[in-house]
């Protein structure tokens, strides 16, 4: 595989349960983040997290929980499911330790629908 | 709140014309600049970089960048119906914040 893989591609979910969306990246690259995509309200940041063991809140934690034990996988957990949680989730990467540190690469995307 | 605005469109120009984007942002010590396109029902896809003042030419794309205006501008030459798409405009905005804040982005439509 080359860059960054999401799973799954979709899901439908009831509310209340749990679901973990998971992502990996074989880019070595240091830095990934989790945003999520809603109509009229563009891609806003969830968490990220900037080297392995370390992770942090962006706009829109609230509901959600991430890991990084390893530099390759950064899952996405939403503890117990509500409807609001329904969008299409991104994650993304990028190699802070590069003179284009900024620059972020997106996963394909995973579509959720809470009911 | 640091924000990132983008004229939502739809923006619709004739195939060959040249298509003009623009973004403004809120803080005066952005450092970093972005272009992403995103095709519907697709992830944000890079296309464009710019970290200084002036023009940056890749192709097709032009960026520019006035960080005494505050704005960023994506220059579209020869616009195809391939091109057909929104374009998302992100902010670095420096420091020890690595993250990316993004604008809502503006629908381009190429007309054949």
């Amino acid at each position: 595989i080359a860059g960054i893989t999401q799973a799954p591609t979709s899901q439908i979910l009831a509310a209340g349960r749990r679901m973990t969306l998971r992502c990996t990246q074989d880019m070595r690259h240091n830095a990934m983040y989790w945003y999520r995509q809603d109509l009229g309200l563009g891609l806003r940041l969830i968490h990220y997290s900037n080297t392995a063991g370390t992770t942090g809140k962006g706009e829109v934690p609230d509901g959600y929980s991430v890991s990084r034990a390893n530099t390759d996988d950064f899952p996405l957990t939403l503890a117990s499911a509500v409807p609001s949680q329904t969008s299409v989730y991104f994650c993304a990467s990028s190699d802070l330790l590069a003179p284009s540190y900024n620059e972020q690469f997106f996963g394909p995307g995973t579509r959720l629908t809470v009911l | 709140q640091k924000e990132v605005e983008q004229n939502s469109g739809p923006l619709s120009v004739p195939e060959g014309a040249i298509a003009s984007l623009n973004c403004t942002y809120s803080d005066r010590v952005s450092q970093s600049f972005f272009w992403y396109r995103q095709y519907s029902g697709k992830s944000p896809e890079l296309i464009m970089s710019i970290y200084s003042n002036g023009d940056k030419e890749d192709g097709r794309f032009t960026a520019q960048l006035n960080k005494a205006s505050q704005y960023v501008s994506l220059l579209i030459r020869d616009s195809q119906p391939s091109d057909s798409a929104t374009y998302l405009c992100a902010v670095n905005y420096g420091g020890s914040n690595y993250k990316l804040t993004f604008g809502k982005g503006t629908l381009l439509t190429v007309n054949p």
